[in-house]
C-alpha cells in the first residue's frame, strides 16, 4: 500500500524557521515526483513545490514561497522534506505532501501536517 | 499564478447530474493536457478523481467525468449521491514554467 506520513508541523512566531518531513513506502520512490500543496484555513488549495525523481532532478516553486522555502529529498530514507524559513502568518495552513501519478498530478496525498505561524 | 475561477457553489438532488466549470487563461488551461481534480471532504486529504483532463484513476465511479473546452475545463458529476458532497478543486501544469495553479474550489451540496 502506498502511503505518506507527514511531520513536523508546529506553532511559530513569524520570522522563524520549520522542516517538514513526509517519508513513504509502498512504492519506488526514486522513480517518482513528490510536491506540497497547503491549504489556509477555510481556503482553497495552493500548490507550494515540486522535487523531481532521483534521475530527473528538478525543482520548482511557488511565487508565495520561492526564496524562502527549500524543497529536498532522500532517496535513502525515501523521505522529502520542506525547509521553511521566514516565516510569515499568511504561510498558516495545513501542508500535504503528495505523490505525481506520472501525469502532473497528485494521486495519493499524505495526512497533513498543521504549520500556525502567530 | 492567479488561481483558476471556480463557482463557489453547485447543488443538486439525488440522481441528479451537477456541472462544476473551470476558467482559466490560455497559459494554463488552454495550452496544458495536464488538467487534474480533486474531491475533498470536510478534514480529509484531497482525492484524485480526474487527470489528463478526462481520465479516472481505477476505483473512481464513472459517474465522474471531465471535458476542457479552450481555456475551460468542466467536471461533470452525474447520477449524485450523498457521498459526493465535498468541495471539488481543479488544478492545471503550466509547461512553460511547471508550475501548478488549483481553482479556487466548489461546494457541491447534495439537497
Amino acid at each position: 500500500e502506498v502511503q505518506l506520513l507527514q511531520s513536523g508541523g508546529g506553532l511559530l512566531q513569524p520570522g522563524g524557521s520549520l522542516r517538514l518531513s513526509c517519508a513513504t513506502s509502498g512504492f519506488p520512490f526514486n522513480a517518482y515526483t513528490i510536491h506540497w500543496v497547503r491549504q489556509a484555513p477555510g481556503k482553497g488549495l495552493e500548490w507550494v513545490s515540486t522535487i523531481g525523481p532521483q534521475n530527473y532532478y528538478e525543482i520548482y516553486y511557488a511565487d508565495s514561497v520561492k526564496g524562502r522555502f527549500t524543497i529536498s529529498r532522500d532517496n535513502s530514507k525515501n523521505t522529502v522534506f520542506l525547509q521553511m524559513s521566514s516565516l510569515r502568518a499568511d504561510d498558516t495552513a495545513v501542508y500535504y505532501c503528495a505523490k505525481d501519478h506520472g501525469h502532473y498530478d497528485k494521486d495519493v496525498w499524505g495526512q497533513g501536517t498543521t504549520v500556525t505561524v502567530s | 499564478q492567479s488561481a483558476l475561477t471556480q463557482p463557489p457553489s453547485a447543488s443538486g438532488s439525488p440522481g441528479q447530474s451537477v456541472a462544476i466549470s473551470c476558467s482559466g487563461t490560455s497559459s494554463d488551461i488552454g495550452r496544458s493536457n495536464y488538467v487534474s481534480w480533486y474531491q475533498q471532504h470536510p478534514g480529509k486529504a484531497p482525492k484524485l478523481i480526474i487527470y489528463e483532463v478526462t481520465e479516472r484513476p481505477s476505483g473512481v465511479p464513472d459517474r465522474f467525468s471531465a471535458s476542457k473546452s479552450g481555456n475551460t475545463a468542466s467536471l461533470t458529476v452525474s447520477g449524485l449521491q450523498a457521498e459526493d458532497e465535498a468541495d471539488y478543486y481543479c488544478c492545471a501544469h503550466t509547461g512553460s514554467t511547471n508550475t501548478y495553479v488549483f481553482g479556487t474550489g466548489t461546494k457541491v451540496t447534495v439537497l
